[in-house]
């Protein structure tokens, strides 16, 4: 079975501190995803990468950045989190270089900004 | 902009009961449509369609796209206490790598 594994299923932080959510999957693919999961809004695309090194811009990218220096591992980093920055954050990858569909999830990092 | 929108947002019905949730998209050059089940934590993944009315099935739970009308079901007979989740649907962008999910039904099954 794909596992996805993201380092945290809670963390708490204070507003200002640098933030690494880290996700680690073991299939080989080569899409990763960071989304935002909030009330009422769904999920969001933050950032996704279709290799290592790269990276694209998704829906909500402000206050994000993302490093892929390893295929396995996506980070996803908030430089000054803020407390709009607490939110559900799902990471995912996928099997495919030219298509997304059938996203593999982890089970998710509930982040609190205070 | 590629939109997905599904109802109801919330449902509650009694163990037993058959319920049909709706996902209706707009999508450029549209590809195919997934409904995933999120119970706790991570959206796991049900089906992917394609085509317009093949009807895709997993025990209690079918599912059926129409490529004409631009919507899906998903149907899920005799509810149990353990397909409360949250349903989420979603659809790739034209050329893009991005899902554009729905906000999701809330089903609570309750004994």
């Amino acid at each position: 079975d794909v596992k996805v594994t993201q380092s945290s299923r809670y963390l708490v932080k204070r507003t200002g501190e640098k933030v690494f959510l880290e996700c680690v999957q073991d299939m080989d693919h080569e899409n990763m995803f960071w989304y935002r999961q909030d009330p009422g809004l769904g999920l969001r695309l933050i950032y996704f990468s279709y290799d290592v090194k790269m990276k694209e811009k998704g829906d909500i990218p402000e206050g994000y950045s993302v490093s892929r220096e390893k295929k396995e591992r996506f980070s996803l980093i908030l430089e000054s989190a803020s407390t709009n920055q607490t939110s559900m954050y799902l990471c995912a990858s996928s099997p495919w270089r030219d298509s997304n569909e059938k996203l593999f999830f982890g089970s998710g990092t509930q982040l609190s900004v205070l | 902009e590629d939109k997905v929108v599904q109802s109801p947002l919330s449902l509650v019905v009694h163990e037993g009961d058959t319920v049909t949730l709706n996902c209706s998209y707009e999508v450029t050059n549209f590809r195919s449509l997934l409904w995933y089940k999120q119970e706790k934590k991570a959206p796991t993944f049900l089906f992917m369609l394609t085509s317009s009315g093949i009807e895709k099935k997993s025990g209690r739970l079918s599912s059926i796209l129409d490529k004409k009308e631009l919507f899906s079901i998903l149907n899920i007979t005799a509810t149990q206490t353990g397909d409360s989740a949250v349903y989420l649907c979603a659809a790739p962008g034209a050329g893009s790598y991005q899902l554009t999910f729905g906000k999701g039904t809330k089903l609570s099954v309750i004994p």
